[in-house]
């Protein structure tokens, strides 16, 4: 079974400033997706990065990229120039692409990450 | 493009009750699938939705049901409501079965009380 582990329940950073949240993950497959989605008060999940398991290259949109670390299991976010906005709870997921396990994202516990003025 | 819509936004029931939540999928996507989030946790899938059937399932009871019509919404039902379903229910759609691009709602908070 694949696991999802998130290990720092609540981060902050200073406006500006770089923050770096921690996934790491578990499965014996190869074809797999990884997510980082925010989850701001309003409550809807927004995609804010995906990374396909048979790509080296870190993927990279705007001020969030990700260390895609696949030996090591180890998939965290960095957010560059933190803004107010940024604030969010933040979630890792994970993406089996068999045909038998179609469309079942599996989360981590989240990240609360509160931008600081 | 009005994404992914889900009604009603919040609902109270009681114990035992029965209850129907509803989603309608992005423009262009034929593909839905229902998380449960409890408080402060992660979403849990539920079940996946596509062709009008259920493709595949979570660690649910069978309490938990669901339908996919011709216009590719859906609803979940609950039936006999416990406590412990007091949770944010996220509907998402996809236009492929894998879901990589998958499209959240706002989801409908359900207080069982």
């Amino acid at each position: 079974a694949q696991t999802v582990t998130q290990s720092q329940p609540e981060m902050s950073v200073q406006e500006a400033e770089t923050v770096t949240l921690s996934c790491t993950y578990d499965t014996s497959e190869n074809n797999y997706y990884l997510f980082w989605y925010k989850q701001p008060p309003s409550r809807q999940m927004i995609l804010v990065i995906r990374q396909e398991a048979y790509k080296q290259q870190n993927a990279t949109e705007n001020r969030f990229s990700v260390n895609f670390q696949k030996a090591a299991k180890s998939f965290s976010l960095k957010i560059s120039d933190s803004q107010l906005g940024d604030t969010a709870m933040y979630f890792c997921a994970f993406l089996l692409t068999l045909s038998s396990n179609t469309g079942k994202l599996i989360f981590g516990q989240g990240t609360t990450l509160q931008v600081k003025p | 493009d009005a994404g992914v819509t889900q009604s009603p936004t919040h609902l109270i029931k009681t114990r035992g009750q029965q209850v129907t939540l509803r989603c309608s999928p992005k423009s262009g996507h034929d593909t839905v699938s229902w998380y449960q989030q409890a408080l402060g946790q992660g979403p849990q899938f539920i079940f996946q939705y596509y062709e009008e059937e259920e493709r595949q399932r979570g660690n649910f009871p069978d309490r938990f049901s669901g339908h996919q019509f011709p216009n590719y919404s859906s609803e979940l039902n609950v039936n006999a409501l416990l406590l412990g379903d007091s949770a944010l229910y996220l509907c998402a759609s996809s236009s492929d079965r894998v879901g990589t691009e998958a499209f959240f709602g706002q989801g409908t908070r359900l207080t069982v009380v």
